[in-house]
């Protein structure tokens, strides 16, 4: 049974650019959560998808964008990149109010 | 808002040591309250938990009290391994999502 998988493992785009990174939750898990972590800090929660709509939102610009499919993958687009957009891009699947057990091993973006 | 609060790292300590990293958190409500670790190249993986006042999670040798009295969640073990090195991060559900502290870097030296 996989866990969670993102794609791709690293990236590297230029300023202005846009991006999208993809999430498979766990087997059997229809919630996908995803968060930014930026070098020495914690995560930061970006926004949260469930039956196919964004159910909660963090503190980030509408520049990052989501779309959840009816398989429950999970997409995350960031447009105009910026040089602080670099950072591991993490993707969860909670079950109801459960602790976020099942992460992906995440997506490292770097801008340019 | 909500909020977590970790020590300052790096913490660096000689192999079977004892080791305290504090937490401390603002919330409202009575949120769940997690410590997860982060193995040097790899994610994140959820240590323990604990879900009301006065729980203790325990997990390898690893514990942590919930206290609602000092809004606190220390991660503790008594002899700390070379291979307990990593960083540890403190964090509390608030609603749909989950709040992390910056994190706390932990060396153990042989």
């Amino acid at each position: 049974d996989a866990g969670v998988t993102q794609s791709p493992t690293h990236l590297i785009k230029t300023r202005g650019q846009q991006v999208t990174l993809r999430c498979s939750p766990k087997s059997g898990h229809d919630t996908v959560s995803w968060y930014q972590q930026a070098l020495g800090q914690g995560p930061q929660f970006i926004f949260q998808y469930y039956e196919e709509e964004e159910r909660q939102r963090g503190n980030f610009p509408d520049r990052f964008s989501g779309h959840q499919f009816p398989n429950y993958s999970s997409e995350l687009n960031v447009n105009a990149l910026l040089l602080g957009d670099s950072a591991l891009y993490l993707c969860a699947s909670p079950q109801s109010r459960d602790p976020l057990k099942y992460f992906g091993p995440g997506t490292r973006l770097t801008v340019t | 808002g909500d909020s977590v609060t970790q020590m300052e790292g790096p913490v660096t300590l000689s192999e079977e040591a004892f080791l305290t990293i504090n937490c401390t958190y603002t919330a409202t409500g009575y949120p769940s309250l997690f410590w997860y670790v982060q193995y040097p190249g790899e994610g994140l993986q959820l240590l323990l938990k604990a879900t009301k006042a006065d729980d203790k999670g325990s997990n390898k040798g690893f514990e942590a009290t919930y206290r609602k009295e000092t809004t606190s969640f220390h991660l503790e073990k008594g002899s700390v391994q070379v291979s307990d090195s990593a960083v540890y991060f403190c964090a509390l559900t608030g609603g749909f999502k989950t709040i992390f502290g910056a994190g706390t870097r932990l060396f153990v030296k042989a």
